[in-house]
């Protein structure tokens, strides 16, 4: 059974700091790696997508996905309390079957 | 451009009776995938259609099934609902098939009693 492991939390940062949310999986065959962001009651929400080892940027949030030590991370930059939610890695497995980790809960306090 | 829907958007069955859930794809995605998700289990696929063919399968029993019409719309069906079916059930479209990015739906909240 191919795993996604993520820290449940929850993640406590301060307004204004960096949030550093991690995610590792077992497939060393997977390709694509997606993070979501899931409001209570809501449903996810894509926020990033990465393909290739290394950084991808998109306004304040970055991805980096290192292929050999198979970890994702998300880093949110200037962490607002809107951005508290839980958010979920997620692995592509085959076709468009995701594999997702529990989750993380960040709350960002203001 | 719209999002994925779903209809109903809640639903309260009682134990033994069946369900049948509808999605409707971004325009221009043929691809939708279903996905269970519960407290316990988080969450987890139940199957993809792409142009009307079943393309993946997670571990789920017989009694989830489901159908994809030739506009890309989906139908799942839950048969013989069961107490542990309760969940939010939702759909994810994409342009194709393959690791591409999937958005999702607002999910459909079954409640079995």
């Amino acid at each position: 059974q191919k795993e996604v492991e993520q820290n449940s939390g929850p993640l406590s940062v301060p307004e204004g700091a960096i949030a550093s949310l991690n995610c590792t999986y077992s497939d060393r065959g997977s390709q694509s790696f997606f993070w979501y962001r899931q409001y209570s009651g809501k449903s996810p929400e894509l926020i990033m997508s990465i393909y290739s080892n290394g950084d991808k940027e998109d306004g304040r949030f970055t991805a980096q996905l290192n292929k050999a030590s198979q970890y994702v991370s998300l880093l949110i930059r200037d962490s607002q309390p809107s951005d508290s939610a839980t958010y979920l890695c997620a692995v592509n497995e085959y076709g468009n079957k995701l594999v997702f980790g529990a989750g993380t809960i960040l709350r960002v306090k203001s | 451009k719209a999002g994925v829907t779903q209809t109903p958007r809640y639903l309260i069955k009682t134990r033994g009776q069946q369900v049948t859930l509808s999605c409707s794809p971004i325009s221009g995605h043929r691809s939708v995938s279903w996905y269970q998700q519960t407290p316990g289990q988080g969450l987890q696929f139940l199957f993809e259609y792409f142009s009307e063919t079943q393309r993946n399968k997670g571990n789920f029993p017989g009694r989830f099934s489901g159908r994809q019409f030739s506009n890309s719309r989906s139908e799942m069906n839950v048969s013989t609902l069961e107490l542990g079916d309760s969940a939010l059930y939702l759909c994810a479209s994409s342009t194709e098939t393959g690791g591409l990015e999937q958005y999702f739906g607002p999910g459909t909240r079954l409640t079995v009693t």
